[in-house]
């Protein structure tokens, strides 16, 4: 069984278009985040929720909008795509908020490449 | 989330121990040291983390100095799997985010 779930696995797409990644966790975890990794491969903290709620906000622009309809789905909208939304994003899940052993489980990634 | 500091890059021969090094000399009494992996192409992966006593589980141990500036992840019986690039990280507790550095690539060598 998968625990994190990312579709999809690649999506080639142009710039302007709209494009939504999902991401769902088998885990019961509480939390669930978005990574981006870039070309250089430095991974960087998105958003995080927690029980549906947004906890962690960083400075990302306000085209990408995340989602979570439940507490085991986070899913990632992305509007008027650029040339530098290009990476790879990463979902990840943990047990909880504040818990010392809040190890984060990562899904396999989305590669997005925009032309 | 005190700073952490690791070799770009290091190379171990494949059944041997391989230790990999992460100096934290700014840590506060309640930050973690967590160690991830990122196999290539691959989301990264838990290891192992602690707070002031060495630990120990299926895949690595822990070993953190007295004074928690530094600590070292070793990997027992290195197998070429474990070719992977490594990231140590401190984390502060009830801080849900993970900031990851550059890491070490390590290189298992057959």
């Amino acid at each position: 069984d998968t625990a994190v779930s990312q579709t999809p696995k690649y999506l080639v797409t142009q710039m302007g278009n709209d494009k939504s990644i999902k991401c769902e966790q088998n885990l019961g975890h509480d939390t669930m985040y978005w990574y981006k990794q870039d070309s250089k491969k430095f991974l960087k903290i998105m958003f995080s929720y927690n029980n549906k709620e947004l906890i962690i906000n960083e400075t990302v622009p306000n085209r990408f909008s995340p989602k979570s309809p439940d507490k085991a789905h986070l899913n990632l909208h992305i509007n008027s795509l650029e040339l530098g939304d290009s990476a790879v994003y990463f979902c990840a899940s943990s047990q909880g908020r504040g818990l010392a052993g809040y190890e984060q489980y990562f899904g396999p990634g989305t590669r997005l490449t925009v032309t | 989330d005190a700073k952490t500091t690791q070799p770009t890059s290091m190379d171990c021969a494949e059944g041997r121990a391989a230790n990999l090094p992460c100096n934290h000399s700014t840590i506060s009494g309640n930050e973690y040291v967590y160690w991830y992996r990122q196999i290539h192409s691959q989301g990264p992966q838990y290891i192992i983390h602690g707070l002031k006593n060495n630990e120990t589980n299926e895949m690595a141990s822990l070993i953190i100095t007295e004074d928690r500036k530094s600590s070292t992840l070793i990997l027992p019986h290195a197998t070429l799997r474990d070719t992977a690039v490594y990231y140590c990280i401190a984390v502060l507790f009830g801080n849900e985010k993970l900031t990851f550095g550059t890491g070490t690539r390590l290189t298992i060598i057959p």
